[in-house]
Order: structure tokens, then sequence, then C-alpha cells
């Protein structure tokens, strides 16, 4: 157990919807990353927060957000679903925003879109 | 820009040394890891060296930064079966907003042979 919670593991929704991933990042971490790995883009990192603000953003899609709560656990929302948005998608923490910034990731949300 | 290149795919034998090549093209990255995947688990880290360091050993790992070149390898001594797994090589860069992204390789898959 890396300490980063994941939730939900598994998730089977159609094309459209809208789902909301949950992570909440190893005590005493204030940085949340989220990343997206499918098998065609590998590892993309998606977005970063430090301390409840965005700090870092990558290639997140429009119909993505996300965001960080005062009890620093994030959410991953993502809208319109399409076919291509299936993949595995990280949650990591690490103590700061920048440095060695030593990230450990939860065992990731498998989405899969019908 | 940022780009991280490894090879796909890597097969030894059990007992045999393994080397896991990464090249990256950001020259003002500062640190340098190495994570392993294995199947169904999120991603773990092994080890992380800084740019100005040459060479980082622990245990059975080795790594070696070649900075001119801009190469990164990894290398596992006395591979056993429990290796197999992917292994990403990841560097951080600096954006000019200050902020720090963690960039990944697409992953080299070690498959161990018996």
């Amino acid at each position: 157990d890396s300490g980063v919670t994941q939730t939900p593991k598994h998730l089977i929704t159609a094309t459209g919807q809208r789902v909301t991933l949950r992570c909440s990042p190893r005590s005493g971490d204030l940085s949340v990353y989220w990343y997206q790995q499918s098998l065609d883009q590998g590892l993309q990192f998606l977005i970063q927060y430090y301390n409840g603000e965005e700090r870092a953003k990558g290639n997140i899609l429009e119909r993505f957000s996300a965001q960080q709560f005062p009890d620093l656990h994030s959410e991953l929302n993502l809208s319109s679903l399409e076919l291509g948005d299936s993949a595995l998608y990280f949650c990591a923490s690490s103590e700061a925003a920048r440095g060695a910034n030593v990230l450990t990731f939860g065992a990731g949300s498998r989405l899969t879109v019908l | 820009g940022e780009d991280v290149e490894q090879s796909l795919f890597l097969s030894v034998r059990e007992g045999d040394s393994s080397v896991i090549n990464c090249t990256y093209t950001d020259s003002s990255s500062t640190y340098l890891y190495w994570y392993k995947q294995e199947p169904g688990a999120g991603l773990q880290l092994l080890t992380y060296i800084f740019s100005n360091m040459d060479m980082k050993q622990d245990q059975r790992l080795t790594v070696l930064l070649n900075k001119k070149d801009k190469h990164l390898s990894l290398r596992i001594a006395d591979t056993q079966t429990g290796d197999s797994a992917i292994y990403f090589c990841a560097e951080v860069t600096p954006s000019m907003d200050s902020s720090y992204k963690l960039i990944f390789g697409s992953g080299t898959r070690l498959l161990v042979r018996p």
C-alpha cells in the first residue's frame, strides 16, 4: 500500500457520460498529480495541485477538470466521455511542489468507455 | 521541448544484467527518475539522480547519467524474474511559470526469462 488511495478501481460507462475519480494523497503530502496512461499515448501528465491551488497543467482536455479540496483530497472530473478516454488514470502525491519531487503513485482507476 | 524516449522492450535471462536506456531533450532537467510498474499496479519509485551527478548505485541498481548526451541508463545486476515489469524514465522540468512537471518516457517492458 503506497498510501495514495484512488477510487473507484474500475469504472465502466458509456460515451457522453460524466465520471468523477477520487484521490486521497499520502499523509503529509500537499501536492497531487493526475496522469493518464493509455496504450497508445503512454503516461501523460494532466494536472498538478499544491495545497488547493493549481500549479501545473499538462495535456488535459477541456472536457476534463480537477480540483483539490481543503482536506487535500482531489477529484478528476471527466465529462462528455469518448471511447478514446478509456485509460488508466493515476493519482500521485508528493510533499512539495518542486525540487526532488518524489511522487508516490496510487494503484490507479481504470476507466472503460463503451 | 519536453521529450523522453525509451526502447519499448528488453528481454534478458535470469541472472544476467539488464540495461535500460533513456534519452531526454530538456537540458534544464534537474532530477531524473526511474519508476517500476508491475502488472495491475501503480508506479513505484526505484531511484533518482540529481543532474549534477554522473552515477548512483543502490544495491543491484546502478544509474548512469551522461548529461552531455542527455542519456540516462538503469542497470539491474543479477536480474530476477521478479524484476519483470515496465520501467519508466522520467525527468523534472521547470516551466515558464516556475512550476515543475514530471515527464515520463513511454516505458520499457523488461521480460526476464528463467
